[in-house]
């Protein structure tokens, strides 16, 4: 199995609302990654957990509050979001030893409203 | 930090040709470069990489090449198909880098 997946596809949120995006692995990878994709952007890197443990934080804002339960699940919980935060949010994965070797999920597409 | 810098920003070919996209690092750190192709509505999908101690590497019509002294690279497609439409990153980081710097994207149209 190579593949990362990322629930929801699509999300629409209103600026008060908490919610939720869930990306799983079942690589064995014991990195993994969020990324902030805006319209025809580069992804930008925002969190990396390196077994289990937030490694590297890009100076996000607290509204955006990442967790990682066991080493095959990715959370990132969403509240108060502003509408410039509608992007596309990719979560990846890599072997702890192979960081640069990364593996993408589809994303989930957020819109706040 | 790492700065990569990729052009062109649109690239479109009849199919058949060629397409070549260039990307240049600033870091001299660096020693590892892949290229992800993203199609619409899905995430990037790595397809292939070089590493500092390759100057070529070929991947039936994809080929890379590095030029480590220069800090540029390149992708190569050949007998560009349809399906070759998408956006293309190249990126670099190091290997005991876990925070990977992608450039600013190609966007290839292939014409059939």
């Amino acid at each position: 199995d190579t593949e990362v997946t990322q629930t929801p596809k699509h999300l629409v949120m209103g600026m008060t609302n908490k919610k939720s995006l869930k990306c799983e692995q079942h690589m064995g990878h014991r990195a993994m990654y969020w990324y902030k994709q805006k319209a025809k952007k580069p992804p930008e890197l925002m969190f990396v957990y390196s077994y289990e443990k937030l490694s590297i934080n890009e100076s996000v804002p607290s509204r955006f509050s990442p967790e990682c339960p066991n080493s095959s699940l990715l959370n990132l919980h969403l509240h108060a979001l502003q509408p410039e935060d509608s992007a596309l949010y990719l979560c990846a994965s890599s072997q702890e030893d192979r960081y640069y070797e990364q593996y993408f999920g589809p994303g989930t597409r957020l819109t706040v409203t | 930090g790492e700065n990569v810098e990729q052009h062109p920003s649109t690239l479109s070919v009849q199919e058949g040709d060629s397409a070549v996209i260039k990307c240049t690092y600033s870091d001299s750190a660096s020693n590892y470069f892949p290229w992800y192709k993203q199609e619409l509505g899905k995430g990037p999908q790595l397809i292939i990489d070089i590493r500092s101690n390759v100057g070529e590497k070929k991947d039936q019509r994809i080929a890379v090449t590095l030029n480590k002294t220069a800090k540029h690279f390149s992708l190569h497609i050949t007998e560009t198909q349809p399906e070759d439409s998408a956006v293309y990153f190249c990126a670099a980081t190091s290997y005991n880098n876990n925070d990977m710097r992608f450039g600013a994207g190609t966007r290839l149209t292939v014409k059939p």
